[in-house]
């Protein structure tokens, strides 16, 4: 059973494009929300998160939504750069003893 | 520089042979995790560990077995390993507390032929 279902599977943007990647979950006693962003060869890594409490996050061009009454959230990412293209997961945690993770997003950003 | 560092990026074992992946994080964390990922299915938890000499099963147990003597230190073990374990295993540990990340190692590809 899928803790957090994760979509597009792959995503394919034009430089300069908003890259969008959505999540979902069932579980209200999730308290925290990362993006992680993984380039091949390399383990998966921070990119930003968000508590429950807060409906909006942005850190540069990466932005969260929040959605507590829907239990879903979103990645927003402004102006797409090929440098972007990456793996994308999203995950759900409680108390920092377990991260249940999307099924990821393989984004592309054509130059 | 905070680290999570996995002991091999690849590995090549045949069926049946027992496996070791070892994992040391240098973050004082309270919990470690061994995940494995594969294409299509994300990041699938297979053990983790919220204390020394401590585990939890994770979503995938089968086939696997894990070892924490010392905080910094979480290994995982292929009993007897099959060609279904080929995949890509990645540790990574964190603060045992709320809004807190999980810090990933760079992964051991193994393969099983």
């Amino acid at each position: 059973q899928q803790q957090v279902k994760q979509s597009p599977q792959s995503l394919i943007v034009q430089k300069g494009g908003i890259s969008i990647i959505n999540c979902a979950y069932e579980n209200t006693a999730f308290d925290y929300f990362p993006w992680y962003q993984q380039f091949p060869g390399k383990g998966p890594a921070l990119l930003i998160a968000i508590r429950p409490d807060v409906s909006e996050k942005k850190e540069g061009r990466f932005t969260i939504s929040f959605n507590k009454s829907a239990k879903q959230f979103s990645l927003h990412i402004m102006d797409s750069q090929p440098g972007d293209s990456a793996t994308y997961f999203c995950a759900a945690s409680i108390l920092g003893n377990q991260f249940y993770f999307g099924t990821g997003t393989s984004l592309t950003v054509i130059p | 520089d905070v680290k999570v560092t996995q002991s091999s990026r690849y590995l090549v074992k045949r069926t049946g042979e027992k496996v070791f992946l070892e994992c040391v994080q240098d973050m004082d964390h309270e919990n470690m995790f061994w995940y494995r990922q594969d294409p299509g299915l994300g990041l699938r938890l297979i053990y983790f560990s919220y204390d020394v000499k401590m585990k939890e099963k994770g979503d995938i147990p089968e086939g696997y077995s894990v070892s924490r003597e010392k905080k910094e230190r979480f290994s995982l073990i292929l009993e007897s390993a099959s060609t279904n374990q080929t995949s890509m295993y990645l540790c990574a540990s964190s603060f045992r507390t709320a809004n807190t990340e999980a810090f990933f190692g760079q992964g051991t590809r193994l393969t099983v032929v």
